[in-house]
């Protein structure tokens, strides 16, 4: 079972690219979420997701974009990076009482 | 809404003695509750987790919670700490408001000195 998959683990880029960390899950769950984790602040929702084109924002959605085209994929799209987006992303597939994460994509902005 | 809130930024504890780490909810909803792991760069393993079943909850790694509805708290606990177990920890809320989304905690860091 790979549960939920994430990609890429690692990434550096420049200020002003752009770029789209992938989620995907293989247990058909309904909802599924990214979240940002910065030092003291805990993981903030960023934006998530009830069903295949179905989306909405979360606590801190402010340069992110994403879409839920199928049950499995939710990807989360940079727009024009900033170094404020320097942290550590997770994509979560949850249902009623269990939730899965990915191992987290690690995002440097210079 | 569902919020979570840990009491502790940092507990301190030596290894041997004993561990606790607070957290208190607020949920319009019969929740889902969970205890999360994370060592350094690492990603999140579940500790634990409550799910309106029995309200003493055992996890992995002699953790164990107790769910206590009428002070709306579930603490983290074990009995002696083990160096390995400095780490951060979250608490997490789940509930049914018309979605399943899970809310954090802002994380406690568990220091364990020899």
């Amino acid at each position: 079972n790979a549960g939920v998959t994430q990609t890429p683990k690692f990434q550096v880029l420049k200020t002003g690219q752009s770029m789209t960390l992938q989620c995907a899950q293989d247990m058909n769950h309904e909802y599924m979420s990214w979240y940002r984790q910065d030092p003291g602040m805990g993981l903030r929702l960023i934006h998530y997701s009830v069903g295949a084109g179905i989306t909405d924002q979360g606590e801190v959605p402010n340069g992110y974009n994403v879409s839920r085209s199928t049950t499995e994929d939710f990807p989360l799209r940079l727009l024009s990076a900033a170094p404020s987006q320097t942290s550590v992303y997770f994509c979560a597939a949850s249902s009623g009482n269990t939730i899965y994460f990915g191992e987290g994509s690690w995002l440097t902005v210079v | 809404a569902q919020s979570v809130t840990q009491l502790d930024s940092h507990v301190s504890v030596s290894e041997g003695t004993p561990v606790l780490l607070r957290c208190n909810y607020s949920s319009s909803y019969s929740p889902s509750l969970f205890w999360y792991v994370q060592h350094p760069n690492k990603g999140l393993q579940l500790l634990l987790k409550y799910t309106s079943a029995a309200t003493l909850v055992k996890g992995i790694n002699g953790f164990e919670a107790e769910f206590k509805k009428s002070e709306t708290s579930f603490h983290l606990t074990k009995p002696s700490a083990h160096m390995s177990d400095a780490a951060e920890y979250f608490c997490v809320v789940s509930e049914k408001r018309g979605s399943y989304i899970p809310t954090f905690g802002r994380g406690t860091s568990l220091i364990v000195h020899p």
